[in-house]
């Protein structure tokens, strides 16, 4: 069963606009952890912010925030003042079962336009 | 954040030769890594849990004899291909969390293998 829905393949954004991609999860567990990654055409997946399930204020760092809605089991990322560098992959994933194994999603390709 | 060190970045082998990949956590002990196969625009598909000091816990369909993991020591995972075949052309990965109560992964860099 998927556990981490990506419904967006692909989005573009306008330079300087925010953007926002959406996250489902399917979990039976009190205790899970919510998490997204970005990875460029280097291939490198790199650590954006993360989201814990009893956390009950929304998660930002920086550019990047969380709009989690637990009852609704989503945690969309929201990228403000998007940049030229901010194209890539985004991944959303989820870990759960004392924070083991990690599920990702299928990802969204994010454009920024200049 | 944590750093991942993964070598090499890229190999190219001819088919039928083994070919290993390094996963060191560079300022941080690791007792679990994980490695992740990752095909052109896909996501990332775990491939198996690297444990220091005991035998790794693969994912349902991955090969073990296929795909063999050492984790030797708390810094260090590797994962080794043997008798590379084509369709074992892809890109690796390995992640390792320094964070035992929020669990971020740190990934490596990945590493693309071309079997010829």
């Amino acid at each position: 069963a998927q556990k981490i829905t990506q419904t967006q393949p692909g989005m573009f954004v306008q330079e300087k606009e925010a953007v926002t991609l959406d996250c489902t999860y399917d979990t039976s567990d009190q205790s899970y952890g919510l998490f997204w990654y970005k990875q460029p055409s280097s291939g490198e997946m790199i650590f954006l912010i993360y989201q814990g399930s009893y956390d009950e204020q929304n998660a930002t760092e920086g550019r990047y925030s969380l709009n989690f809605q637990k009852a609704r089991k989503s945690t969309n990322l929201v990228i403000s003042a998007s940049q030229l560098g901010d194209s890539a992959m985004y991944f959303c994933a989820m870990s759960q079962n004392n924070f083991n194994k990690f599920y990702f999603g299928s990802g969204t390709k994010l454009n920024v336009k200049p | 954040g944590a750093v991942v060190s993964q070598h090499p970045s890229w190999v190219i082998c001819k088919s039928g030769t083994s070919v290993k990949i390094e996963c060191r956590s560079l300022d941080f002990q690791a007792t679990t890594m994980f490695w992740y196969r990752q095909f052109p625009k896909q996501s990332l598909m775990l491939m198996a849990t690297s444990n220091e000091g005991s035998k790794a816990t693969y994912e349902q369909g991955v090969e073990k004899d296929k795909f063999l993991i050492n984790h030797a020591s708390l810094t260090l995972s590797t994962l080794t291909v043997t008798s590379a075949h084509p369709e074992d052309s892809s890109f690796y990965i390995c992640s390792a969390s320094q964070d035992s109560i929020r669990n971020i992964q740190y990934f490596g860099a990945g590493t693309r293998l071309s079997v010829l």
